[in-house]
């Protein structure tokens, strides 16, 4: 267990309403990770953070703001949330430096209406 | 960007029977890892493999780094082993490596 724990689990929205999905881990890993993971594209990178306010787009990041003020907690912000944007969310870490296992939460499914 | 393919799509396995998941890559990259995602979705890590053989019980891979190949076996499937696998290579690029996912093997292992 890498001490990662998503919130909420499960998430219904109305379109054009911001959301925020918080990652939360508990021992002080330097670096963190939101994938998305859609039917057919398999997980996509969407914004990664290397510390503490440091933060770096992926492949998907459009649509999509992240924060990090402190080490145990990386936020994923939409705006305003589209119907593109229902997916399952997941946090990542790795435990050991910037070239080491990942290791992912349970995951958020959010739900666009 | 680079290419992450995975074979074959599904696959569906008698228990006791075992596979070979294979995945190939189009370019250099610093390592690889496969992951299982469960029925519950759950994302697993199971090996992190740049190159050479991990076993881990009945699970093992072999990573191919200049031929850009890696295979995934299951020996003597049970049906905990169902689920989805995924491999990912792992590039570094400007502060971080980040993972790039293939779209994964189906399995199913029956009784």
């Amino acid at each position: 267990d890498a001490g990662i724990t998503q919130s909420p689990r499960h998430k219904v929205t109305e379109t054009g309403t911001p959301v925020t999905l918080r990652c939360h881990q508990t021992e002080n890993h330097r670096y963190m990770y939101w994938y998305r993971q859609d039917p057919g594209h398999g997980l996509r990178l969407i914004h990664y953070s290397y510390g503490v306010k440091d933060t770096d787009k992926g492949e998907v990041s459009d649509g999509y703001s992240v924060s990090r003020s402190k080490t145990e907690d990386f936020l994923l912000t939409l705006e305003s949330a589209t119907s593109s944007q229902t997916s399952v969310y997941f946090c990542a870490i790795r435990t050991t430096g910037g070239d080491s296992p990942l290791h992912f939460g349970n995951g958020t499914r959010l739900t666009v209406t | 960007g680079i290419q992450v393919e995975q074979s074959p799509p599904d696959l569906i396995l008698q228990e006791g029977a075992n596979s070979t998941l294979r995945c190939n890559f189009s370019d250099s990259v610093n390592n690889l890892q496969w992951f299982h995602q469960n029925p519950w979705g759950q994302l697993i890590n199971l090996f992190y493999i740049p190159s050479g053989t991990k076993q881990n019980g009945r699970l093992s891979a072999t990573t191919v780094a200049t031929e850009r190949y890696s295979l995934l076996y299951i020996s003597s499937s049970q049906t905990t082993d169902s689920g989805v696998y995924f491999c990912a290579v792992d590039l570094f690029g400007g502060t971080a490596s980040k993972l790039t996912f293939g779209t994964g093997t189906r399995l199913q292992v029956t009784l």
